[in-house]
């Protein structure tokens, strides 16, 4: 069935350090691609999404390019800041209704 | 517009005994979805509704019911609670492709 992987955590930065969050998906038909944010003691919110190959997501900063060749779709951003600690979930929908999420990944900012 | 909305925030069981979670979203969504959230697991679909008077099991189901009577309302019902249902429950509904949580009930069972 349907699945997303995404790199264990926790992940530890320092101030304006590079991010990236691994995710890759396996999926049958052509997936919409997710990230979604969890800040503590809050729901899931969306982050950005990407709706078909080679399409860029963007939002605060953050980046995903929904690679099909190597059903990738990693998260980045250039410089975290402590505000960005947070749960990160990547998350596939295949048409329906349905969405999938992998386990989350925790990324803690260090001043 | 208030979003989706879900009580209580927190809860403490005994085992076997039962109770409701609240969820209710105003943006007249149709499909409405419940996850339990566990360490290292991310989310998983309990049970899920693609509009009033149909619902349907997701991929946890066992010890839990639901009713979706309204567009509105979509509560959660624990049977008899245990210990293994000690977890983050969210509620979500959904426009296009993406989904709008609830701020979550953190249920303990002991």
């Amino acid at each position: 069935g349907d699945s997303v992987t995404q790199m264990e955590g926790p992940v530890t930065l320092s101030e304006e350090a590079f991010l990236t969050i691994n995710c890759t998906y396996t999926a049958t038909g052509y997936p919409s691609l997710f990230w979604y944010v969890q800040y503590p003691g809050e729901g899931l919110q969306l982050l950005l999404k990407a709706t078909k190959a080679d399409d860029k997501g963007s939002n605060k900063g953050f980046e995903a390019t929904y690679r099909k060749e190597t059903t990738s779709f990693h998260l980045e951003k250039g410089s975290v800041q402590v505000s960005d600690s947070a749960v990160y979930f990547c998350a596939l929908k295949t048409g329906g209704f349905k969405t999938i999420f992998g386990a989350g990944t925790r990324l803690f900012v260090k001043a | 517009n208030a979003g989706v909305t879900q009580t209580p925030k927190f809860q403490v069981l005994k085992t076997g005994q039962s109770m409701t979670l609240q969820c209710a979203q105003d943006m007249n969504h149709e499909y409405m979805s419940w996850y339990r959230q566990d360490p290292g697991m991310g989310l998983r679909l309990i049970h899920y509704s693609v509009g009033a008077g149909i619902t349907d099991q997701g991929e946890v189901p066992n010890g839990y019911n639901v009713s979706r009577s309204t567009t509105e309302d979509f509560p959660l019902r624990l049977l008899s609670a245990a210990p293994s249902q000690t977890s983050v429950y969210f509620c979500a509904s959904t426009a296009g492709d993406e989904q709008y949580f609830g701020p979550g009930t953190r249920l303990t069972v002991t």
